[in-house]
């Protein structure tokens, strides 16, 4: 059971706009960072937004990060067949003494 | 830029043990936090272990505490898992992972290796 939680599955059709969310507590989303990341089906992971809304290199403006309290959100503006894949969030967890990951959210794009 | 190419897994049988590598190219690895993060066949992303960059600061997840030992050699850019006692459960497909130019502070995963898969199964 992932200690940040995620919408197993979200869609939308190219162009849209789709939101995930990122659920959390007082002891990691809160307080630290959240990072998301992108794992296109038979690959690995690859960062896509850190320190809460920032986009990693290379990302295009079309992905942006936001936090308010102990949530978090990935948006993807001008959605693209290449965007279908699972998004990741993680964040520190001072009361774990650990990194936890969110359980992922496929993204759908019809 | 780093890249991170892991080998050493397989097929081991529950009780037994396996250690795994990765060897980074780039003059940046001392300078990083390391980290390995598994995946079990279709499910999702767990974090497993950290080291600092030297190797001062180690932290596991309670699901291998005791069991898993992360260590470093900078001079060899190389990073290991030892795992023992070794149950089905730890089946999965292990990254070796890195901070990046763009993330820091020891909770970032800026680059990934391509991952190596451990089979834990009589």
């Amino acid at each position: 059971q992932s200690v940040l939680a995620q919408p197993p599955s979200a869609s939308g059709t190219p162009g849209q706009r789709v939101t995930i969310s990122c659920s959390g507590s007082s002891s990691n989303i809160r307080v630290n960072y959240v990072y998301w990341y992108q794992q296109l089906p038979g690959t690995a992971p690859k960062l896509l937004i850190y320190s809460d809304n920032q986009r990693a290199s290379g990302v295009p403006d079309r992905f942006s990060g936001s936090k308010s309290g102990t949530s978090a959100s990935l948006a993807i503006s001008g959605l693209r067949s290449e965007d279908e894949a699972d998004y990741y969030c993680t964040a520190w967890d001072g009361s774990l003494s650990g990194i936890i990951f969110g359980g992922g959210t496929k993204l759908t794009v019809l | 830029e780093v890249q991170l190419v892991e080998s050493g897994g397989g097929l081991v049988q529950p009780g037994g043990s396996l250690r795994l590598s990765c060897a980074a190219s780039g003059s940046t690895f001392s300078t990083y936090w390391m980290h390995w993060v598994r995946q079990a066949p279709g499910k999702g992303l767990v974090w497993v272990s950290r080291i600092n960059p030297d190797g001062s600061r180690i932290d596991y997840a309670d699901s291998v505490k005791g069991r898993f030992t992360i260590s470093r050699d900078n001079a060899k850019n190389s990073l290991s898992l030892q795992m023992n006692s070794l149950r089905a459960e730890d089946t999965a497909e292990y990254y070796c992972a890195s901070e990046g130019a763009s993330c820091s502070g020891g909770s970032c995963f800026g680059h990934w290796g391509q991952g190596t898969l451990v089979t834990v199964s009589s």
